[in-house]
Formats: structure tokens, sequence, C-alpha cells
């Protein structure tokens, strides 16, 4: 079957690093995308990788190595406006996408 | 303000009855799916269209119908409602057909069947 396994939670102070992991087994790969979602709203786009290596948007940055089905999401300079959860997806061989149940990253003072 | 449309955004409704949550979008977007959202699970697919005029099942279609007339409107009707179908319900878009891309949602419907 298909499975994308992220941590269920995770906890940060304002001003460090995080990194968000994420592990997938899927049937084909068309890609890894990372959403951001805060309570209560819907997800918005945060980033997409399709080839092995690091890819930096500001703050954030995504990670992959297709080799091992692993991703990470980086956040850098913590800020409370960061609490939200972050949801991995994968794009399977016939282009759907196959959503873990998100992580929820909470941000301490 | 361009974007994507749900509604409602909250409903409660009793068992056996029919539903329709509305989906409009003004993105000229070619590809429209519903999702559901449960606490602990993933997002999970129930229809998608990759244009206007087809349609197909996801992951979880069973109990849900959709149509799509035409480019801007993806409604999802649950025909006889069942407890097991309260979740949260996101419409999103992507400009392409099968290419996923990057998906632009919905603000979503909560819904409670009771």
């Amino acid at each position: 079957g298909q499975n994308i396994d992220q941590p269920t939670e995770m906890t940060a102070t304002e001003g460090a690093i995080v990194q968000i992991n994420c592990t997938y087994q899927t049937s084909g790969f068309n890609g890894l995308f990372w959403y951001q979602q805060h309570a209560g709203e819907a997800p918005t786009f945060l980033s997409y990788n399709v080839l092995d290596g690091l890819e930096e948007k500001g703050r954030f940055s995504s990670f992959l190595s297709r080799s091992k089905g692993y991703s990470y999401l980086l956040l850098k300079e913590l800020q409370m406006k960061d609490s939200a959860s972050y949801l991995c997806a994968v794009a399977d061989s016939n282009y759907q996408l196959i959503w873990g149940a998100g992580t929820k990253l909470i941000i301490k003072p | 303000i361009a974007g994507i449309t749900q509604a409602p955004t909250s409903q409660i409704l009793a068992a056996g009855r029919r539903m329709t949550l509305r989906c409009t979008q003004d993105m000229r977007h070619n590809a429209m799916y519903w999702y559901r959202q449960d606490l602990g699970l993933g997002l999970r697919l129930i229809h998608y269209s990759n244009t206007a005029g087809t349609t197909g099942k996801g992951e979880v279609p069973d109990g849900y119908s959709v149509s799509r007339a035409n480019t801007d409107d993806f409604p999802l009707t649950l025909a006889s409602a069942v407890p097991s179908q309260t979740s949260v319900y996101f419409c999103a878009s992507s400009p392409g057909g099968y290419d996923t891309g990057e998906l632009f949602f919905g603000e979503g419907s909560r819904l409670t069947v009771l």
C-alpha cells in the first residue's frame, strides 16, 4: 500500500530552527509537496521537490532524497505565526496526491 | 478576490438527508478536487475532475457524487448522509489536468451528521 509518515506533533522555540521529516512509500513518484495549514484554515502551498536536493525559499527549505524515500522541511528563525500543521504529500505514478496526516508544530516563546 | 469559494462553511445535518456542498472557482483552472479531512488522517480524495464534463473517483467515493457542468463549479452531493460523513470538506483546484501542480484550496465546509 501507499504510505506517508510524518511525526504527529513537534515543539520548538521562537527564533530556533526545526526540521520536520517525511518518509514515503508510494507506487511511483512524481514529486513531493509541503503545505502549511493553520488551525481552522485551508492548506496553502509551501514547496515542491521532484529532484534530489535542497530547495530554499526564504526561511523555509525543503530537501528530497528519492532513493531513501525521504524529505524534510526546515524552518529557520521560527516565529509564533509558524505554529501550524505541516502536510507532506507525494504525487504517485498517476499524479494523484497521497497525503500524510500532518505534523502539528507548536512554537513556544 | 480570485480563488475558490465553498458554501456552506458549516452545516449540521440529520442522517438520511441529502446535502450538496458548493464549490466555485474563478481562476479558470482545469482540474478540481474534493477532499475530506479527519483528525489523525491525511487528506483523502473523494472525487476529482480533470476538465469540465469529466469526473473520476478518488480514494473514498462511496456515498458521494459530483458533477462538472462547467469550468467554474464542482458541487459535491451526499445523497443520504450518514454519521461517518461528519468531516471537514475541502474543495481544491489546479491549473493542470493530470499534472497536479500546486493545489489551491477553498476555506472548507465543516459538516456534522447526527
